[in-house]
């Protein structure tokens, strides 16, 4: 069976600091992968997602970038946090070359910008 | 313009009283909607798939159906552990790498 694995579950930085966010995908092979954030009482804002190692596409322009260095690892990162940054922070997976298009959710991580 | 609408923003319901969530949507070339719970602090887990009008889907108190325009997720008899949010979204022709667009939720609570 598949599983996602995200951490760390919490963290609290200071504006300016720099960030590092871990995704990684066990039980599948070449999946896509998504990065998300939700703000406290919204839904599901997509940033970044990826449909093989190296290849990124960005949905909003903002302070935060991703890479996948490898099949099954997705990294959110960022060079200085704005207080905005602040969020819960989803990853999720689907089966790539499936008719079927859900998409599986990690467990989150929650950021605070101080 | 909102493309996935949920409402109500905010159900609380008596243990044991059915009720109806809704999802609208204003999109074309539907390729399937999705049913999500999300408990507080976790990550949205997956319900169901519903892919076209008249279709219905069941897991034990909850039954999720579809039209052209909206779907609805049925509570029959809910408990206190149905708690949660419930999010909807879609997946549309035209949206490379299947991705999917998010409605706002439903926070329901169930009193015991």
């Amino acid at each position: 069976s598949q599983t996602i694995h995200q951490w760390p579950a919490t963290l609290v930085q200071p504006v300016g600091s720099p960030l590092s966010l871990e995704c990684t995908v066990e039980g599948t092979s070449n999946p896509n992968l998504y990065w998300y954030r939700q703000a406290a009482g919204r839904g599901l804002q997509l940033l970044f997602y990826s449909v093989g190692i190296g290849q990124i596409s960005s949905e909003v322009p903002q302070n935060l970038s991703a890479s996948r260095p490898q099949d099954r690892q997705f990294i959110l990162s960022s060079k200085k946090l704005l207080l905005s940054d602040s969020g819960f922070y989803l990853c999720a997976w689907r089966k790539s070359g499936s008719s079927y298009n859900e998409q599986f959710f990690g467990p989150g991580t929650r950021l605070t910008v101080l | 313009e909102d493309q996935v609408t949920q409402s109500p923003e905010a159900l609380r319901l008596q243990e044991g009283e059915s009720s109806s969530l809704n999802c609208s949507y204003t999109v074309s070339g539907l390729r399937g909607l999705f049913w999500y719970r999300q408990d507080p602090g976790k990550g949205p887990e997956f319900l169901f798939t519903l892919y076209s009008a008249g279709e219905e889907k069941e897991k034990e108190r909850l039954k999720a159906t579809l039209t052209k325009k909206e779907s609805f997720l049925h509570i029959t008899a809910p408990k206190p552990e149905d708690s949660a949010t419930y999010l909807c979204a879609v997946h549309y022709s035209g949206q490379g790498a299947q991705k999917l667009v998010f409605g706002q939720g439903t926070r329901l609570t169930i009193n015991p």
